[in-house]
């Protein structure tokens, strides 16, 4: 089936450690995104991909990391600058021509 | 600057009755408008969605209605059943402006709607 795996479900990492969430997706889809939601609020664009080896920040990117090596993968590093990592992340992705997005399952990351 | 607005934290309804959950946007460079479903530990589904050169669109049970002039929109769901029962969230996209990057989403806050049985 098509669709969007995030790995880990649940993550935890000790302060001051950077940690890598996975986004694979078999849609065949130009962009992907990463998206960030904290309680009570909405989701937040932390960086997003339109193609292959390009990338762009979003609202929220610092203390974050991408890379885009392949069309199926965009990898997030959550580095140890960023000062309240603590949050659900979602990453989406949309195809050339598509009008919306579809998202992930999300990965709950918990500093300790 | 919060660009998209949901005002309205929760909405509660009687199976059967009809659902409004209302969404404002300030910027007038947003072409498309999307909104989401979300359960709690897990991503948003898409719903419907309604482009900036149309004033509804309706998919079944669910009716989205676009007021230009007036920054506004809205989602109809009618009728209301509990497995509605979820977080409701407006989307707006600069649409083909953005390149191809539909997915580049600004978010309300999102609504809890919950249909007592």
């Amino acid at each position: 089936d098509g669709g969007i795996t995030q790995s880990p479900k649940y993550l935890f990492r000790k302060e001051g450690q950077n940690v890598t969430l996975s986004c694979e997706q078999n849609l065949n889809h130009d962009a992907m995104y990463w998206y960030r939601q904290d309680p009570g609020q909405g989701l937040r664009l932390i960086y997003y991909s339109q193609i292959v080896n390009d990338f762009q920040k979003g609202d929220i990117a610092e203390g974050y990391s991408v890379s885009r090596e392949k069309k199926e993968s965009f990898p997030l590093t959550v580095t140890s600058a960023q000062k309240n990592p603590t949050a659900f992340y979602l990453c989406a992705s949309s195809g050339r021509g598509g009008t919306e997005a579809f998202f992930g399952q999300g990965t709950r990351l918990t500093v300790v | 600057d919060q660009q998209v607005k949901q005002n309205s934290p929760s909405l509660s309804v009687q199976e059967g009755r009809i659902s409004i959950l209302n969404c404002d946007y300030t910027n007038s460079m947003f072409d498309y408008f999307l909104w989401y479903k979300k359960y709690p530990a897990e991503g948003p589904t898409f719903l419907i969605s309604i482009s900036s050169i149309k004033d509804k669109n309706e998919d079944g049970r669910f009716t989205v209605f676009l007021n230009k002039s007036a920054k506004h929109l809205s989602l109809h769901i009618v009728p209301s059943q509990p497995g509605d029962s979820a977080v409701y969230f407006c989307a707006a996209s600069p649409g083909r402006a953005g390149g191809t990057s539909y997915g580049k989403l600004t978010f309300g806050q999102g609504t809890i709607l919950t249909v007592h049985p």
